[in-house]
């Protein structure tokens, strides 16, 4: 069974701050992506990253893949209340067909952003 | 972009009756879709993959004469919770393989089950 741990679970922070939550597995994946969750809706995908030791950044956030496709991180600088979510990592595998397969969800990291 | 139409947003019903939750994708052909289960605070667990035409694939622990999935066309999945209980409230989820997009997910709005 493929498990994605992330830490922190939980983080408040004030407006301003930096932070990086951290998403670890003992499995490999072909692909990587990070969600963000509003209460009550489904997940909006954040960015996907597909080779080891890949950095993409999406205006504050910063994401990388780790080089050997276990693990991930992603770093928001500047924190604002808008950022405020449940944060997932999710890891996908790619089957012989060349299409993606079913995503295994990390353990969520709940953000609290206050002014 | 892609996008899948979950129904409903919220539904409560009471025990020992069934409820039938729909997952359409809009405007493009879903020949895989996901369906997930989210408990409070805690993050998804995935329920089945469900395939056009074929039998649904249910993970672990699951259990298919309960989770009824049909996915009899390319733009409809359907789950259907049978004689439901309190424990079965959740928050339930699909999501849908986009065609051509190796890694391309796009997930419904959810759909909030109480039974009382």
């Amino acid at each position: 069974t493929q498990l994605l741990e992330q830490s922190p679970q939980f983080l408040s922070i004030q407006e301003g701050e930096n932070l990086t939550v951290y998403c670890n597995s003992s499995s490999v994946f072909s692909s990587l992506q990070w969600y963000r969750q509003e209460p009550g809706e489904g997940p909006v995908l954040l960015v996907t990253v597909v080779t080891g030791g890949e950095v993409k950044k999406l205006k504050r956030l910063t994401f990388q893949f780790g080089d050997a496709r276990k693990d991930s991180s992603l770093h928001i600088t500047a924190a604002q209340p808008g950022d405020t979510g449940l944060y997932l990592c999710a890891g996908g595998t790619v089957e012989y067909t060349g299409t993606a397969s079913k995503l295994t969800f990390g353990t969520g990291t709940r953000l609290q952003v206050t002014l | 972009g892609a996008v899948v139409s979950q129904h409903p947003s919220w539904v409560i019903c009471k025990s020992g009756t069934s409820v039938k939750i729909e997952c359409r994708s809009l405007d493009f052909q879903a020949t895989t879709m996901f369906w997930y289960r989210q408990f409070p605070k805690q993050s998804l667990m995935l329920m089945a993959t469900s395939n056009e035409g074929s039998k649904a694939t249910y993970e672990q622990g699951v259990e298919k004469d309960k989770f009824l999935i049909n996915h009899a066309s390319l733009t409809l999945s359907t789950l259907t919770v049978t004689s439901a209980h309190p424990e079965d409230s959740s928050f339930y989820i699909c999501s849908a393989q986009i065609t051509r997009q190796t890694y391309g997910y796009t997930f419904g709005s959810g759909t909030r089950l109480t039974v009382v």
